[in-house]
């Protein structure tokens, strides 16, 4: 099975920061690979899906970028709102699997 | 508006068996495959099961193989999950979610509200 490995497991930043989260798979996953936000109580809603692309609605300041076994999530300017858990999963195999988590807190 | 609601989760023995269901509405359903996914309280998410349309092709998490058996009635527009053989790690939310499938990627693009299942003597 594909192993994915998020870091940092938290990040502390301040509204206005850029900030950077990174996957990785254990084998290729081409661009297989997307990224959910879940704030507290709620359920996950996906951001970025094949990598690079945005899902409709999504706030231009998410971006995603990588191939392969290296992926990562950029938020080019944080808002109050944005301040929740950050997944990624792949989506190359039959068998699903997602990274552990980045907790993301208002510093 | 698409509609996935989660209902069949309560308070369990270790070793009892419990039906999960999701019944959906807002799109066509027999064009999608569909999933479960759980997250124990306080940790991350874990995919748990997909479905085929057809209900032909099912794949499960390792931890569940033998014990979960995912289903899908399209009459019913209905996904379920049967748990047999529950463990306290099973104990978790459950929620289930739709499978998009586009050019490049595949996704999870609805969500249920989740479930909660808490396996406990």
């Amino acid at each position: 099975d594909i192993q994915m490995t998020q870091s940092p497991s938290s990040l502390s930043a301040s509204v206005g920061d850029r900030v950077t989260i990174t996957c990785r798979a254990s084998q290729n996953i081409t661009t297989f690979l997307n990224w959910y936000q879940q704030r507290p109580g709620k359920a996950p809603n996906v951001l970025i899906y094949a990598a690079s692309r945005f899902q409709s609605g999504v706030p231009s300041r998410f971006s995603g970028s990588g191939s392969g076994t290296d992926f990562t999530l950029t938020i080019s300017s944080l808002q109050p709102e944005d301040f929740a858990t950050y997944y990624c999963q792949q989506s190359y195999s039959t068998v699903y699997s997602f990274g552990q988590g980045t907790k993301l807190e208002i510093k | 508006e698409v509609q996935l609601v989660e209902s069949g989760g309560g308070l369990v023995q270790p070793g009892g068996s419990l039906r999960l269901s999701c019944p959906a509405s807002g799109f066509i359903f027999t064009n999608y495959w569909m999933n479960w996914v759980r997250q124990a309280p306080g940790k991350g998410l874990e995919w748990v099961a997909s479905i085929k349309p057809d209900g032909n092709e099912k794949y499960y998490v390792d931890s569940v193989k033998g014990r979960f058996t995912i289903s899908r009635d399209n009459a019913k527009n209905s996904l379920y999950l049967q748990m047999n053989s529950l463990r306290a790690e099973d104990t978790a939310v459950y929620y289930c979610a739709r499978d998009r499938l586009k050019i490049g990627g595949r996704y999870f693009d609805y969500w249920g509200q989740g479930t909660l299942v808490t396996v406990s003597s």
